[in-house]
């Protein structure tokens, strides 16, 4: 699997935009770049993938540049609750499908 | 049920017990996945089911970790002679398929707790 690079921590104004980049430079083109979130204490949460095209739903927006060698992830009205580790995931189609988790980002929202 | 159960949600153990922990997928889903995750550590892949057959145990870390899953439903993962490094939350995901554009869906997790 391609690796991810993310910065180990972020701060976010409830209320703001919280944009989490994510650098995959080795992606390849058949890989997916995968979202996921941990808040404390519970299991990871899904929030968002795609492919080569940017993908939007009711979470969060995923903007891929277009040599796909990295991405942002975009929570357009961050609220308190949205305090949690986000992993950025690029997951081979042909590994079995498993997802290989970084250390990804502690987003902290603050009021 | 309508998510990935797993049980216990806690256990502590003495070192040295065997240890088993449960997860029941999705309904339907034919893809499992185990992980666990140390205290303020990532998440580590240890084992991946398709049906019943195991084809990916690249992430178990010694032979004292199994994993058997049975109907293609319910998973147990076993510790024996469980160690202090043992202590982690245990966490067991499912999905459809095991295809690469499909999400994961995560239980809570089993907190265990060597002493």
């Amino acid at each position: 699997d391609a690796k991810t690079t993310q910065p180990t921590s972020m701060d976010c104004a409830e209320g703001r935009a919280a944009n989490l980049p994510c650098n995959h430079s080795t992606i390849s083109g058949n890989e997916y770049v995968y979202w996921y979130r941990q808040i404390h204490s519970q299991g990871p949460q899904y929030i968002i993938h795609g492919l080569k095209n940017n993908e939007t739903n009711e979470m969060a927006s995923l903007i891929i540049t277009e040599d796909r060698k990295s991405s942002t992830l975009i929570l357009p009205h961050a609220t308190l609750r949205d305090t949690a580790v986000y992993y950025c995931i690029v997951r081979s189609p042909s590994n079995t499908g498993k997802l290989i988790f970084g250390q990804g980002t502690t987003l902290q929202v603050k009021p | 049920g309508a998510g990935v159960s797993q049980s216990p949600s806690n256990k502590v153990t003495e070192k040295g017990k065997d240890v088993e922990l449960r997860c029941d997928p999705i309904s339907g889903h034919t893809a499992l996945y185990w992980y666990r995750q140390s205290l303020g550590q990532g998440l580590e892949f240890l084992i991946y089911f398709q049906g019943n057959s195991a084809p990916d145990k690249s992430g178990l870390p010694s032979d004292r970790f199994s994993a058997e899953r049975t109907g293609g439903s319910v998973s147990t993962l076993t510790i024996q002679r469980t160690q202090q490094e043992d202590s982690a939350v245990y966490l067991c995901a499912s999905s459809p398929r095991g295809s690469p554009n499909e999400k994961l869906f995560f239980g809570s997790g089993t907190q265990l707790s060597v002493l």
